[in-house]
C-alpha cells in the first residue's frame, strides 16, 4: 500500500482558495488518487479522484504532477461549511476496505 | 448515488448491556459492507468486513465475540456490541463499495456512548 503524508491541519479565511497537498512517493503505476471529506460526526464523503494531470468537479480540483508522487486538492473560495477533515488515499482496487491516514483538518473562519 | 443509512444515529447505553447498530443500503445491493470505528480526533479504523450470507472477517485485535456482525440480506448489515464497556464508546461507521477504485458509500455514523 502506498503511504500518504498530509499536513495535520490547515487554517483559512472564508473566500480564500485552499490547497492541500498529499505526498505519495511510492505510488504504483495502477494506483489512483482519491480524496474524501468528513464533516464532524458524519461519515466520509467521496469528493474527487484522479490518475494524472488535472481533474475538476463541482466541489474541487485535483492537480497531479507528471511524476505522480504528490497531489494537491484545491478548494476554491472556501466557506465556513468547508470546515472538515480531508483524507487522501492511494490505491488500485475496488471492493476493498479503505486505509485512512490521519487526514488534514481544515478550519475555515470568518 | 446510493444512500447508506444507519440507525440509530446516536445511542447511550449502560455498561454490560448490548447495542445493535443497523446499516442499510437504500437503493443499492450491498454484497459487502465494511464496519469502521473512529475515536475522537482520530482516523477511521477498519473493524470488520461482512459479506452477505457468510461470516464476517475481523481485523486483528477486534473481538469477534464482542462485535457481532450479521449480513443476512443485500440491504442490511448489523453490528451488535455485546457487554458494552465505556471504552467501546466511539463513532461507528459502515460503508459499501460502489465498484469504483477506492470509492465507497459511507453511512452517516452512529455515536455510541457507554456509561
Amino acid at each position: 500500500l502506498a503511504k500518504t503524508t498530509q499536513p495535520i491541519s490547515m487554517d483559512s479565511y472564508e473566500g480564500q482558495e485552499v490547497n492541500i497537498t498529499c505526498s505519495h512517493n511510492n505510488i504504483a503505476t495502477n494506483d489512483y488518487i482519491t480524496w474524501y471529506q468528513q464533516f464532524p460526526s458524519q461519515g466520509p464523503r467521496f469528493i474527487i479522484q484522479g490518475y494524472k494531470t488535472k481533474v475538476t468537479n463541482e466541489v474541487a480540483s485535483l492537480f497531479i504532477p507528471a511524476d505522480r508522487k504528490s497531489s494537491t486538492l484545491s478548494l476554491p473560495r472556501v466557506s465556513l461549511s468547508d470546515t472538515a477533515v480531508y483524507y487522501c488515499l492511494v490505491g488500485s482496487h475496488s471492493g476493498y476496505a479503505l486505509n485512512f491516514g490521519k487526514g488534514t483538518s481544515l478550519l475555515v473562519t470568518p | 448515488g446510493a444512500v447508506v443509512s444507519q440507525h440509530p444515529s446516536w445511542v447511550i447505553c449502560k455498561s454490560g448491556t448490548s447495542v445493535k447498530i443497523e446499516c442499510r443500503s437504500l437503493d443499492f445491493q450491498a454484497t459487502t459492507m465494511f464496519w469502521y470505528r473512529q475515536f475522537p480526533k482520530q482516523s477511521l479504523m477498519l473493524m470488520a468486513t461482512s459479506n452477505e450470507g457468510s461470516k464476517a472477517t475481523y481485523e486483528q485485535g477486534v473481538e469477534k465475540d464482542k462485535f457481532l456482525i450479521n449480513h443476512a440480506s443485500l440491504t442490511l448489515s448489523t453490528l451488535t456490541v455485546t457487554s458494552a464497556h465505556p471504552e467501546d464508546s466511539s463513532f461507528y461507521i459502515c460503508s459499501t463499495p460502489t465498484g469504483g477504485v477506492d470509492e465507497q458509500y459511507f453511512g452517516p455514523g452512529t455515536r455510541l456512548t457507554v456509561t
